[in-house]
């Protein structure tokens, strides 16, 4: 069965060090993948996605991501964390169907 | 500019009515879903619909039900039925697979008391 798993479900860094955001998956075939960020009583915005090609990806604000397929992995990156990152970030992954699975969120908080 | 819709932002309902969610989309996506978020637990799938006039029950369907008579429009009504419906509901639609992006409306918070 498809599955996304975070690992962490609160993370603290303080502003200015680096993040990294973990996510595993399960899917049987080629995973198409997603990071989204969910601002308080929002919706959520895509950061990046990764469908094939270069394995690793880059996005908005300032992420990017890599994906291991050995390791079933595709976990968030950012060099410098601003206080404006603070948000709930959410995994997900989609396949040849229109079916999408999310992990529960990592909650992040930037200390200044 | 193009997007995803979902009105209203709040909505406070006595427990044993009905409420419909609304969600419009203007991106011409085929594709259009329905999750819930509480906290913790992430985001589940109540309905989708991938055409017109056809949906399909995702994980916690019961106590819900939706209509598809429009691409652009995909409402939820939350019944009494639904044993704890105070929740953040998110509306969201995507292309026709494979490897569709899935875009979200900003949520729509039901509160029962």
């Amino acid at each position: 069965a498809q599955s996304v798993t975070q690992p962490d479900i609160h993370i603290t860094v303080s502003e200015g060090a680096s993040l990294e955001l973990r996510c595993n998956y399960s899917y049987g075939a080629t995973p198409y993948l997603f990071w989204y960020v969910q601002s308080p009583g929002q919706g959520l915005q895509l950061l990046l996605k990764y469908f094939s090609g270069d394995t690793l990806v880059q996005g908005i604000k300032g992420f990017e991501a890599e994906f291991k397929r050995s390791q079933s992995s595709f976990n968030l990156r950012k060099p410098s964390v601003h206080w404006s990152d603070a948000a709930e970030y959410f995994c997900a992954v989609g396949g040849t169907g229109n079916q999408f699975y999310f992990g529960t969120g990592t909650s992040l908080t930037v200390i200044p | 500019d193009g997007g995803i819709t979902q009105s209203p932002k709040y909505l406070f309902r006595k427990e044993g009515q009905n409420v419909t969610l609304s969600c419009e989309q203007n991106l011409n996506h085929d594709a259009m879903y329905w999750y819930r978020q509480d906290p913790g637990q992430g985001l589940r799938l109540i309905y989708y619909s991938q055409i017109v006039n056809d949906f399909q029950k995702g994980d916690i369907a019961e106590g819900y039900s939706v209509s598809r008579e429009k691409k652009e429009s995909f409402p939820l009504t939350v019944t009494s039925a639904q044993k704890n419906p105070t929740a953040f509901y998110l509306c969201a639609s995507s292309l026709a697979p494979p490897g569709n992006t899935i875009y979200f409306g900003e949520g729509s918070w039901l509160t029962v008391v």
